[in-house]
């Protein structure tokens, strides 16, 4: 089973600074997905990313897949606190079958 | 309503007990899953099916077992919960539509505490 190691675990920054969330493994998934995770709710899709290399904005989150389709990575810019969450990353095995990392919970603080 | 609804969303049980936790959805997709969510572990794959023939196990499937009734049914069951079973189940649906982008649709989780 390949494993996605995130970094970092936690997260605790002001309104307006910028993060960097990172999602790792030593495997080559055919694609990766961003999630994120409110209280008491299930994880909801940010993005998908196929193409090694390719990167993807969604306002001011931009998501990164590594050359080699390994890792890939979240930026923040001007963080704010309805982007608090569980940020998870999703590598898929094959067709379909995604498996998730280990999470980044984001808190910020206005 | 929820296109993909669990029951129980809490559930508190004792050692060796049965425990079966119910997922329906109403999205139509072919593709079913079960997840245990625990801190610091994210995600982690239990059992899925692509279709009601068609089962078959993920990273923890020991301990579990599922039952696909329907292509809109998918239910978990837990023959003799232990203390270790205590965690967040999810339950998603995936669609194999032509253009889909594989994305997962989660319930709102069932809370299982095995005491």
């Amino acid at each position: 089973t390949q494993l996605l190691e995130q970094s970092p675990q936690f997260l605790s920054i002001q309104e307006g600074e910028n993060l960097t969330v990172y999602c790792n493994s030593s495997s080559v998934f055919s694609s990766l997905q961003w999630y994120r995770q409110e209280p008491g709710e299930g994880p909801v899709l940010l993005v998908t990313v196929v193409t090694g290399g390719e990167v993807k904005k969604l306002k001011r989150l931009t998501f990164q897949f590594g050359d080699a389709r390994k890792d890939s990575s979240l930026h923040i810019t001007a963080a704010q606190p309805g982007d608090t969450g569980l940020y998870l990353c999703a590598g898929a095995e094959g067709t379909y079958k995604y498996i998730f990392g280990t999470g980044t919970r984001l808190k910020v603080l206005a | 309503d929820a296109d993909v609804t669990q029951t129980p969303r809490n559930r508190i049980t004792k050692t060796g007990k049965r425990i079966m936790l119910e997922c329906s959805q109403t999205k139509g997709h072919d593709r079913m899953y079960w997840y245990r969510q625990d801190p610091g572990l994210g995600l982690r794959l239990i059992y899925y099916s692509f279709d009601v023939k068609d089962i078959n196990k993920g990273e923890i499937s020991d301990g579990y077992s599922v039952s696909r009734q329907a292509q809109a049914k998918f239910s978990l069951s837990l023959e003799s919960a232990i203390p270790n079973q205590t965690a967040l189940y999810f339950c998603a649906t995936s669609d194999t539509g032509q253009g889909n982008t594989g994305e997962l649709f989660f319930g709102e989780g069932s809370r299982l505490t095995v005491l």
